[in-house]
């Protein structure tokens, strides 16, 4: 069955510190994996995509790696800030489809 | 660029009424998908479409349906509602299926009581 689990649910952290979030999927044949970010009673906006061939990928203070071999992926923050405050969700594709697989999220809050 | 918009923000029905929720883009994409986001669930795809005038079946379209007569314009359908279609509907879209991104729009709160 194709899923898409992330963990840990839910991490509060003090603003400035670094944290890394986990995505374990069992989506095969996989075209490539994305991490969003959605603020509160916001849509999820992209932060990074990777395909089978890449095994990292950076955006500012977010990076991202992949491990296709063992089907793990995880985004680290660096140096956090109050407006990193928001669900991260990892999403892969199967390929060949228009599939889309949606992890349940992490939600980050980052306290002062 | 406005990018994703969608209508209403926000929507009480009661069971049985209907309405359509409008999600537009400027973007020229050819694909557009509507999803649902429920709590401890990751966001599921209702319908989508590939180009103006073509609908595809996603996840869970029951009780829903869709229309793209034109190419910035996706419509999402609930003819009878029921409380179980309780949820934040996102409307997205992207210039092609395989390995760009999905643009989002800011959702739809539904509450059907």
């Amino acid at each position: 069955k194709n899923q898409v689990e992330q963990s840990p649910q839910s991490l509060i952290i003090l603003e400035g510190k670094n944290c890394t979030l986990q995505c374990n999927y069992t989506v095969s044949p996989f075209s490539n994996l994305r991490w969003y970010k959605q603020d509160t009673g916001r849509g999820p906006v992209s932060l990074t995509i990777m395909t089978f061939s890449e095994n990292t990928k950076s955006n500012g203070r977010y990076t991202a790696t992949l491990d296709a071999d063992t089907k793990q992926s995880s985004l680290h923050i660096t140096a956090s800030q109050l407006s990193d405050s928001a669900s991260y969700i990892c999403v892969v594709r199967l390929t060949g489809a228009n599939n889309l697989f949606f992890g349940t999220g992490t939600r980050l809050t980052v306290i002062p | 660029n406005a990018g994703v918009t969608q209508t209403p923000k926000f929507r009480v029905l009661k069971t049985g009424q209907s309405m359509t929720l409008l999600c537009a883009q400027d973007m020229n994409h050819e694909y557009m998908y509507w999803y649902r986001q429920d709590p401890g669930m990751g966001l599921r795809l209702i319908h989508y479409s590939v180009g103006e005038g073509t609908t595809a079946k996603g996840e869970v379209p029951d009780g829903y349906n869709v229309s793209r007569l034109k190419k910035q314009n996706f419509l999402l359908g609930l003819e009878s509602a029921a409380p179980s279609q309780t949820s934040v509907y996102f409307c997205a879209s992207s210039y092609s299926g395989s390995a760009t991104e999905q643009y989002f729009g800011p959702g739809t709160r539904l509450t059907v009581t």
